[in-house]
């Protein structure tokens, strides 16, 4: 049993091209986040939801929209992509919003554009 | 806010020696703070944590951690390396935000 699952794992495009990467949790947690992991492995937040609602919004491209249906799915749609959105993108999810909760993540998405 | 240092980008250990994986902080609140690890092509998985409680944390596969406020440090040990251990690793500060380290890269040599 996955407890957060991305699709697709790998995904090859072309710069100006639009794709979505979708991300699913079982754990009935409250929020969820995207990250964003450089080829130095540095990672930083995107985005979370809890409940739906929008909570972190870093500073990132409007180009990066998150859609979250209901709180055990929050999607990640990239319009007109770049060649700097090459990297490897982490959905996780956490019971509680802030605190001490434990982050689950997902197996990563890793994107290439080209 | 917050931030963290991990102040070695890559520590190389021999098989059987001891790992110190080093992580210093700076936070407005009363922080928890995390280790994850990260094996190569793989998501991360939480090695320990501490919320407050004991200062000395136990977490999996052998390591531990302590924190010590004074120092503002949060550093990873394990007694004995082994080849599986090989991987990168975050320390994370958890005030108000999510913050990660750099990471640590972590050889094992036989």
């Amino acid at each position: 049993d996955t407890a957060v699952s991305q699709t697709p794992k790998y995904l090859v495009t072309q710069m100006g091209n639009d794709k979505s990467i979708k991300c699913e949790q079982n754990l009935g947690h409250d929020t969820m986040y995207w990250y964003k992991q450089d080829s130095k492995k540095f990672l930083k937040i995107m985005f979370s939801y809890n409940n739906k609602e929008l909570i972190i919004n870093e500073t990132v491209p409007n180009r990066f929209s998150p859609k979250s249906p209901d709180k055990a799915h929050l999607n990640l749609h990239i319009n007109s992509l770049e060649l700097g959105d090459s990297a490897v993108y982490f959905c996780a999810s956490t019971l509680g919003e802030l605190g001490s909760y434990e982050q689950y993540f997902g197996p990563g998405t890793r994107l290439t554009v080209t | 806010a917050q931030s963290v240092t991990q102040l070695d980008s890559h520590v190389s250990v021999s098989e059987g020696t001891p790992v110190l994986l080093r992580c210093n902080y700076s936070s407005s609140y009363s922080p928890s703070l995390f280790w994850y690890v990260q094996h190569p092509n793989k998501g991360l998985q939480l090695l320990l944590k501490y919320t407050s409680a004991a200062t000395l944390v136990k977490g999996i596969n052998g390591f531990e951690a302590e924190f010590k406020k004074s120092e503002t440090s949060f550093h990873l040990t394990k007694p004995s390396a082994h080849m599986s251990d090989a991987a990168e690793y975050f320390c994370v500060v958890d005030g108000q935000n999510f913050v990660f380290g750099p990471g640590t890269r972590l050889s094992v040599l036989p």
